[in-house]
């Protein structure tokens, strides 16, 4: 099955500084790279997500790419806000059953 | 719509006890998922379905086990709970392959 390893765990930033996370995936075959905010006590959202024949894509101030050579992708955030403190998890879609595989997460801290 | 529906919200269950987690979506799905979430792990991948009929083992299947006699519906069953499966259960659903996935409000399960 897939594999997908994320880093940092924890991540402290100062308000309208980047952030950025990054996951790699093991499975050549996945094609489907979704990112998921998920608030204290709450369920995870999509916030972006991006396919494989594409390198970047941009929604306001988030930002995904994604290197299939390397088998990795990475979130960006810029102008960060104490709202964006949350965890986030990255996921790779795989397999007939559209399974999704999700990175251990990243807590973001947005520091005032 | 209500989106992707969990009950119960909680749940004490004693050692050797039974439950059955209901999830339901009304968005006209065909994939489905059941995810436990352990402090620090992301999200572990139990148990899937592409369609109604069908279903297959994720990750971590052992001492679960699900059907999916219609579109909507996709309970987990935990026989003979055991302190392990203390957890946080998500449902999600998504309509086809490389999609979003939605998710349940979520579980959250003791085993004492």
């Amino acid at each position: 099955g897939e594999n997908v390893e994320q880093h940092p765990s924890t991540l402290s930033v100062q308000e309208g500084d980047s952030a950025v996370i990054k996951c790699t995936y093991s499975d050549s075959a996945s094609n489907y790279f979704p990112w998921y905010k998920q608030e204290l006590g709450k369920r995870p959202q999509l916030i972006i997500d991006i396919r494989s024949n594409v390198g970047e894509k941009k929604d306001q101030r988030i930002a995904v790419t994604l290197n299939k050579t390397a088998k990795h992708f990475s979130l960006h955030i810029t102008e960060t806000q104490p709202e964006d403190s949350a965890v986030y998890f990255c996921a790779a879609s795989y397999g007939t059953g559209n399974q999704f595989y999700f990175g251990t997460g990243t807590s973001l801290t947005v520091i005032p | 719509n209500a989106g992707v529906t969990q009950t119960p919200k909680f749940r004490i269950l004693k050692i050797g006890q039974s439950m059955t987690l209901q999830c339901t979506q009304d968005m006209n799905h065909n994939y489905m998922y059941w995810y436990r979430q352990d402090p620090g792990m992301g999200l572990k991948l139990i148990y899937y379905s592409v369609g109604a009929g069908i279903t297959d083992k994720g990750e971590v299947p052992n001492g679960y086990n699900v059907s999916r006699s219609t579109t909507e519906d996709f309970p987990l069953r935990l026989e003979l709970a055991a302190p392990s499966q203390t957890s946080v259960y998500f449902c999600a659903s998504n309509y086809g392959m490389n999609t979003e996935a939605f998710f349940g409000q979520g579980t959250r399960l003791t085993v004492v």
